[in-house]
């Protein structure tokens, strides 16, 4: 049973620093790999898309990889503002299949 | 270009009551997705359509959920009878069909927050 493990589960930081998110998979057959970030009452907003054949992504202070031979994806994010304060997720998508975690919810203090 | 509409935005009902929601998908988009979302968990996909057709419903309680997208574009999901346990955000997504090896970009509409008493 394919199961998505978001580390860490929630994050507090001042503003400034640089963060790193973790994904996790335990079936590595992924398809391609979509970061969301979810503003609380609010829908799903795409940050990046990895395709099939790429391995990373960039979008601003944003970066994404994908390992698919682990299983694993990263979310970097540089020098972090208080407008990134929101849950972030990562679904597997394979086989028409798509699987979310609980996120991990990030809070960046002014 | 608009993005994925959905309506109600909000929705408060007795248990037993049935509702309905509907979503609009993004134009030219012909995969479908809903998905509940319970308080402080992932969403879980419901039911996913290709075009009118359906690709997957293996979470969807089909004893009470129902879902259609007749003409292949907007589609209507239905829960009759509500219980408490499905007091939740619905959320609709739709993506662009190719035949890769897994689903494309998927894009959110708002979602619908559902209420059971």
């Amino acid at each position: 049973k394919q199961e998505v493990t978001q580390i860490p589960a929630a994050l507090s930081v001042p503003e400034g620093e640089n963060l790193v998110l973790n994904c996790s998979f335990t079936d590595s057959a992924i398809y391609n790999l979509q970061w969301f970030r979810q503003d609380p009452g609010k829908g799903l907003t795409s940050l990046l898309l990895i395709q099939s054949s790429q391995r990373e992504q960039t979008s601003g202070r944003l970066n994404a990889s994908l390992d698919k031979s682990s299983g694993r994806s990263t979310l970097y994010i540089a020098a972090s503002q208080p407008g990134d304060s929101a849950t972030y997720l990562c679904p597997y998508t394979g086989g028409f299949k798509t699987i979310f975690g609980a996120g991990t919810r990030l809070f960046v203090k002014a | 270009e608009a993005g994925v509409a959905q309506s109600p935005r909000y929705k408060i009902i007795e248990k037993r009551q049935s509702v309905a929601f509907w979503c609009n998908p993004i134009s030219g988009h012909a995969t479908l997705y809903w998905y509940q979302q319970i308080l402080g968990q992932g969403p879980k996909l419901l039911i996913q359509f290709q075009n009118n057709g359906v690709v997957d419903d293996s979470q969807l309680p089909k004893d009470r959920f129902s879902a259609e997208r007749l003409k292949g574009v907007d589609s209507t999901l239905k829960i009759q009878p509500a219980k408490l346990e499905d007091s939740a955000v619905y959320l609709c997504a739709s993506s662009f069909y190719w035949r890769g090896g897994g689903n494309n970009e998927q894009f959110f509409g708002p979602g619908t927050r559902l209420t059971v008493l």
